[in-house]
């Protein structure tokens, strides 16, 4: 079945460094991509996607290139602030509509 | 822009009670879900809908769950008997289309004591 592994967390950066996490998946067929955010007490929002290899996702910063050769989608964002501590999730849909997360890992950036 | 509005925002509730968690997706979405997300854990699906019946569930979806879409605006998920286990946040999502990437709630959070 299909399967997102993330890197294993919490992260801790200062303001304006660089930001990388990992994400690998397996599926079967041609996934679509997705990176979701969660900020503290609310719920789930699609950070980026992408639905084809090589495609790249950006949004508020953050970017991830879908590499199908690797099997992975590394979210990365060049200089982080303090509004961006959240939960990540990585996450695919495969042949149906379901999608299946990662485990998520939390960010924290410090002043 | 649109959104997936969820209610309540939390209920407590004592086990072996029934509840209905109630979601309202955005109106030219065709695809419904229910995700849910113990304290801590990982998000997991429950729950796919699709022109009026349910398309895919996951192990957790039990004979205890189920979900209807009554009036062609709500989309609710009813849980028979709770248990304690049961306590974790619910998500409601709905998509335009299997690509499109799915709009979720700000989610439910029941506990169950």
């Amino acid at each position: 079945g299909n399967s997102v592994t993330q890197m294993e967390g919490p992260v801790t950066l200062s303001e304006e460094a660089f930001l990388t996490i990992n994400c690998t998946y397996t599926a079967t067929g041609y996934p679509s991509l997705f990176w979701y955010v969660q900020y503290p007490g609310e719920g789930l929002q699609l950070l980026l996607k992408a639905t084809k290899a090589d495609d790249k996702g950006s949004n508020k910063g953050f970017e991830a290139t879908y590499r199908k050769e690797t099997t992975s989608f590394h979210l990365e964002k060049g200089s982080v602030q303090v509004s961006d501590s959240a939960v990540y999730f990585c996450a695919l849909t495969g042949a149906n509509s379901k999608l299946t997360f990662g485990k998520g890992i939390t960010l924290s950036v410090r002043p | 822009e649109p959104e997936v509005t969820q209610t309540p925002s939390h209920q407590v509730t004592q086990m072996g009670q029934e509840v209905i968690l109630r979601c309202v997706p955005i109106s030219n979405h065709l695809y419904f879900y229910w995700y849910r997300q113990i304290l801590g854990q990982k998000v997991e699906f429950l729950v796919s809908f699709y022109n009026n019946e349910i398309s895919e569930k996951s192990e957790i979806f039990d004979d205890q769950f189920s979900v209807e879409r009554p009036d062609g605006s709500n989309f609710t998920l009813k849980i028979r008997s709770t248990k304690l286990e049961d306590s974790a946040m619910y998500f409601c999502a709905s998509s335009r289309d299997l690509d499109y990437g799915y709009t979720f709630g700000s989610g439910t959070r029941l506990t169950v004591v």
